[in-house]
C-alpha cells in the first residue's frame, strides 16, 4: 500500500513545453512537499503546501486537500529542469514519498 | 550556515562490518529524520527524532540503530551489515515535524558485500 501515488513515472518533453506531474495521496497531512533531485543525488525542496497555489519562477504547485491530489506544473521546461521530481507528504512526525518521477526535457 | 552536513558520501562494507553515518545540521531543527532509497521504490523513513534525547522508529528500522544527545547531530549506526542494507542514505532536518521546510543531506551510498 503506497501513501503516496505520483505520475507519471517517466516524462520526455521537449523544450519549451508545458508540464504537468500528479500526485496522489491516502493519509491525512499537514503539508505537502514537492521535492527535486538531481542526476548527482542531492535532494532540495521546491515547494511546501497546505492549501491553494505557490509560483516559484517557471514552477507552479497546487493543491486540491478535498481531493487529496496535488500537481506540479512546469511551463516553458528547459533542459535544466532535468530531474527526478518527488512528492512528500507530512503526517506530523513522519513523510511518506512517493517514487518520484523521472522528467528529461530535450533541448 | 552549512545546513545539513552528511558523511561520508561513499561507503563500501563487508557483511557484518558495522559503521556510523553522520548528520549533523546548524539550523537548530528539532525534527531530524533518516531515510533509505532504492531503485524503485519512494524514500522510506529509518527513524527519526523530534528532539534532543528523543527518538522514535519509521517504516524500516530493523538493522539501524540511531541516538540524538544534541539538537545538531543525529547519527545512524549500521550494527552488522547487510547486503539488504545496500542503498542511498539521506539524512534531513526542519524545524518541527509539521508544516516546515524539509532540509535534505547530500545522501550517502552505502554498497555492503
Amino acid at each position: 500500500k503506497n501513501e503516496v501515488e505520483q505520475s507519471p513515472q517517466n516524462l520526455t518533453a521537449q523544450e519549451g513545453e508545458f508540464i504537468t506531474i500528479n500526485c496522489s495521496y491516502s493519509v491525512g497531512i499537514s503539508a505537502l512537499h514537492w521535492l527535486q533531485q538531481h542526476p548527482g543525488g542531492g535532494i532540495v525542496s521546491l515547494f511546501m503546501l497546505s492549501s491553494g497555489k505557490k509560483k516559484h519562477g517557471r514552477l507552479i504547485a497546487t493543491i486540491n486537500i478535498q481531493e487529496k491530489h496535488s500537481s506540479l506544473h512546469i511551463t516553458a521546461s528547459h533542459p535544466r529542469d532535468s530531474a527526478v521530481y518527488i512528492c512528500a507528504v507530512n503526517t506530523g512526525n513522519q513523510f511518506y514519498f512517493g517514487t518520484g518521477t523521472s522528467l528529461t526535457v530535450i533541448p | 550556515n552549512a545546513g545539513v552536513t552528511q558523511t561520508p558520501k561513499f561507503q563500501v562494507l563487508k557483511t557484518g562490518q558495522s559503521m556510523t553515518l553522520q548528520c549533523a545540521q546548524d539550523m537548530n531543527h528539532e525534527y531530524m529524520s533518516w531515510y533509505r532509497q532504492d531503485p524503485g521504490m519512494g524514500l522510506r523513513l529509518i527513524h527519526y527524532s523530534v528532539g534532543a534525547g528523543i527518538t522514535d522508529q519509521g517504516e524500516v528500522p530493523n538493522g539501524y540503530n540511531v541516538s540524538r544527545s544534541t539538537t545538531e547531530d543525529f547519527p545512524l549506526r549500521l550494527l552488522s551489515a547487510a547486503p539488504s542494507q545496500t542503498s542511498v542514505y539521506f539524512c534531513a532536518s526542519s524545524q518541527t515535524g509539521g508544516f516546515t521546510e524539509a532540509f535534505f543531506g547530500q545522501g550517502t551510498r552505502l554498497t555492503v558485500v
